[in-house]
């Protein structure tokens, strides 16, 4: 089974500064990807960012990057630039896959962590 | 645009009736489909897996009496929650995964189910 581990309940940040959330995991499998969701005020989930295990190079989505640590099953996100618009509560997810990429069984989510843009 | 749609958004009962919330693949065919709760605050929790054609897989605690999960088709998976009760209110989110490989997870808008 894995389990997926968010350590920051809460976290706060000025407009325009950076921000990391902290996500580790816990997997005995070879093959997988980890995800990024936000969950805005609306409640619509959104994912913002994903990365597949077997790639080293860390994924970016513009503002969003990830620094992936496989040995240490870590996955943090890294908001640069942070805007307001980035207040909400972020997921850090996983499911596994087979050699071939395909993932099977579902998603597994950490707890999330509240983040607040401050003007 | 929307990939699932999930209706209805919101919905206020009396206890001891039943809600009927549905989940829409709008773009592909979903064999699979998840239905999760969410409380305030909290982590989305998987109640059940819906397979089209079969019976759900319902995970452990979750009464599979009182959520009924229907898969009649490949875009269209129900989760009735019935003689509900004030517990049973909390947010509602279906999620399907792209097939074939799986590895994009798109959401439903949720359902905010309120039982007085």
């Amino acid at each position: 089974a894995q389990t997926v581990t968010q350590s920051q309940p809460e976290m706060s940040v000025q407009e325009a500064e950076t921000v990391t959330l902290s996500c580790t995991y816990d997997t005995s499998e070879s093959n997988y990807y980890l995800f990024w969701y936000k969950q805005p005020p609306s409640r619509q989930m959104i994912l913002v960012i994903r990365q597949e295990a077997y790639k080293q190079q860390n994924a970016t989505e513009n503002r969003f990057s990830v620094n992936f640590q496989k040995a240490a099953k870590s996955f943090s996100l890294k908001i640069s630039d942070s805007q307001l618009g980035d207040t909400a509560m972020y997921f850090c997810a996983f499911i596994p896959s087979n050699a071939g990429g395909t993932s099977y069984g579902k998603l597994t989510f950490g707890q999330g962590t509240i983040l607040t843009v401050h003007p | 645009g929307a990939v699932v749609s999930q209706h209805p958004s919101w919905v206020i009962c009396k206890s001891g009736t039943s809600v009927k919330i549905e989940c829409r693949s709008l773009d592909f065919q979903a064999t699979t489909m998840f239905w999760y709760r969410q409380f305030p605050k909290q982590s989305l929790m998987l109640m059940a897996t819906s397979n089209e054609g079969s019976k759900a897989t319902y995970e452990q605690g979750v009464e599979k009496d009182k959520f009924l999960i229907n898969h009649a088709s490949l875009t269209l998976s129900t989760l009735t929650v019935t003689s509900a009760h004030p517990e049973d209110s909390s947010f509602y989110i279906c999620s399907i995964l792209r097939p074939p490989m799986n590895t994009e997870a798109f959401f439903g808008q949720g359902t905010r189910l309120t039982v007085v």
